[in-house]
């Protein structure tokens, strides 16, 4: 069965750090493409990151240079490094897989069951 | 970047009947788009893909229609366990984008 489960989520201040993790089973996270997409409390969605499974990255405008997206194969896990959070960084965060055989830009499925950030002081 | 939007923001449905939610999107995607079910406290399920595709496992009687920059879900007969938010997506372009949703709730 295929499975994402996000981990790594609390409270943080602003201007602080934060990892999240995000274990995948059932397939190979270096073998997908594998995106982040948040939702702020109450609100509608938001792609932030992808990892191509050639490695390379792109992130939205809101999170470039502050949020890094990785992974390690030997652990097939998916990680976003999140530096200098701002209280509009507040949400669930999900790790989202793109459908394999398919190019980056695509739809999700599955989705982990997602984590929450909290920005505030 | 493409702004994608719904319509109506929310729609009162009884057990039962039919309902068709609307998504547009600010240029055209083709038929770059996919809709999602999310219930509270939950992720998002994707239900259909390529404007008209059903996802594996997903009931005959959700459908999709549309494309360009005009877009339809249809749920047929609603059940209960169908009261949710919607959303669509586009993915034609970088960076992918969602509609702020249609929640479907019970009339």
């Amino acid at each position: 069965e295929v499975q994402l489960v996000e981990s790594g989520g609390g409270l943080v201040q602003p201007g602080g750090s934060l990892t999240l993790s995000c274990a995948a089973s059932g397939f190979t996270v270096s073998s997908n493409y594998m995106s982040w997409v948040r939702q702020a409390p109450g609100k509608g969605l938001e792609w932030v990151s992808v990892i191509y499974s050639g490695g390379y990255r792109n992130y939205a405008d809101s999170v470039k240079g502050r949020f890094t997206i990785s992974r390690d194969n030997s652990k097939n896990t998916l990680y976003l490094q999140m530096n200098t959070l701002r209280p509009e960084d507040t949400a669930v965060y999900y790790c989202a897989r793109h459908p394999t055989g398919y190019s980056s830009l695509s739809w999700f499925d599955p989705w982990g069951q997602g984590t929450l950030v909290t920005v505030s002081s | 970047e493409i702004v994608m939007t719904h319509s109506p923001a929310t729609l009162s449905v009884s057990p039962g009947e039919r309902a068709t939610l609307s998504c547009r999107a600010s240029q055209s995607v083709s038929t770059n788009l996919a809709w999602y079910q999310q219930k509270p406290g939950q992720a998002p399920t994707l239900l259909i893909y390529d404007a008209s595709t059903r996802a594996t496992g997903i009931p005959a009687r959700f459908s999709g229609s549309g494309s360009g920059t005009e877009f339809t879900l249809t749920i047929s007969s609603l059940q209960s366990e169908d009261f949710a938010v919607y959303y669509c997506q586009q993915y034609n372009y970088w960076p992918v984008a969602f509609g702020p949703g249609t929640k479907v709730d019970i009339k």
